[in-house]
């Protein structure tokens, strides 16, 4: 049983670029979830989604944007890399309320 | 704003030893807490919850404590191990509204067991 996988797990870019980290997840969760953690902070929600086609901002939205064209993939789309985008990026489902399933991260690096 | 705070970045106790994690919160809307564990290079793993119903919830050598007038939680871990060893984050969530799907989470505390 894969969980949540993320792709791909390391990247550099270069500042413009843009990007799509992937996420899928085998569980038939409904909510999927992208979060970033920054050094020294906690995990702070960019974009949600409660099921196919829905989706919506979280805290941290700008730069970011989501589509949810099946239950199980949620691909996060960075479209002008900035510096301020260097993060570790994590893809979560859950069925609902409480327990969330992380991906193992992605490392992202934009000079 | 946070609006879940833990305080200590770090905390070492001894192999055997209790481990006490402290959050507080200053939303009064949260009434679902969770605890997750996080090894470097991986993702968190959910550890413990425990909804504001209750003050106590167990699992193991895990333990969370609510005090919902001091909006304050704590996780005992009875006895330490250095397997233990790991970040520790505080989430919590609003179950009114349909929102009880989006956790904020404190900046984590980092625990040491040493043997």
């Amino acid at each position: 049983n894969a969980g949540v996988t993320q792709t791909p797990k390391f990247r550099i870019l270069k500042i413009g670029q843009s990007m799509t980290l992937q996420c899928t997840q085998d569980m038939n969760h409904n909510y999927m979830y992208w979060y970033r953690q920054d050094p020294g902070m906690g995990l702070k929600l960019i974009y949600y989604s409660v099921g196919a086609g829905i989706t919506d901002k979280g805290e941290v939205p700008n730069g970011y944007n989501v589509s949810r064209s099946t239950t199980e993939d949620f691909p996060l789309r960075l479209e002008l890399a900035a510096p301020s985008q260097t993060s570790v990026y994590f893809c979560a489902s859950s069925l609902g309320a409480g327990e969330l399933f992380f991906g193992e991260g992605s490392r992202l690096t934009v000079l | 704003d946070q609006q879940v705070k833990q305080n200590s970045p770090s905390l070492s106790v001894q192999e055997g030893r209790i481990s006490i994690l402290n959050c507080d919160y200053t939303n009064s809307m949260f009434d679902y807490f969770l605890w997750y564990k996080k090894y470097p290079a991986e993702g968190p793993t959910f550890l413990i919850s425990i909804s504001s119903i209750k003050d106590k919830n167990e699992d193991g050598r895990f333990t969370v404590f609510l005090n919902k007038s001091a909006k304050h939680l704590s996780l005992h871990i009875v006895p330490s191990q250095p397997g233990d060893s790991a970040v520790y984050f505080c989430a919590a969530s609003p179950i009114l509204g349909g929102s009880n799907y989006k956790l904020t989470f404190g900046k984590g505390t980092l625990l040491t067991v040493n043997p």
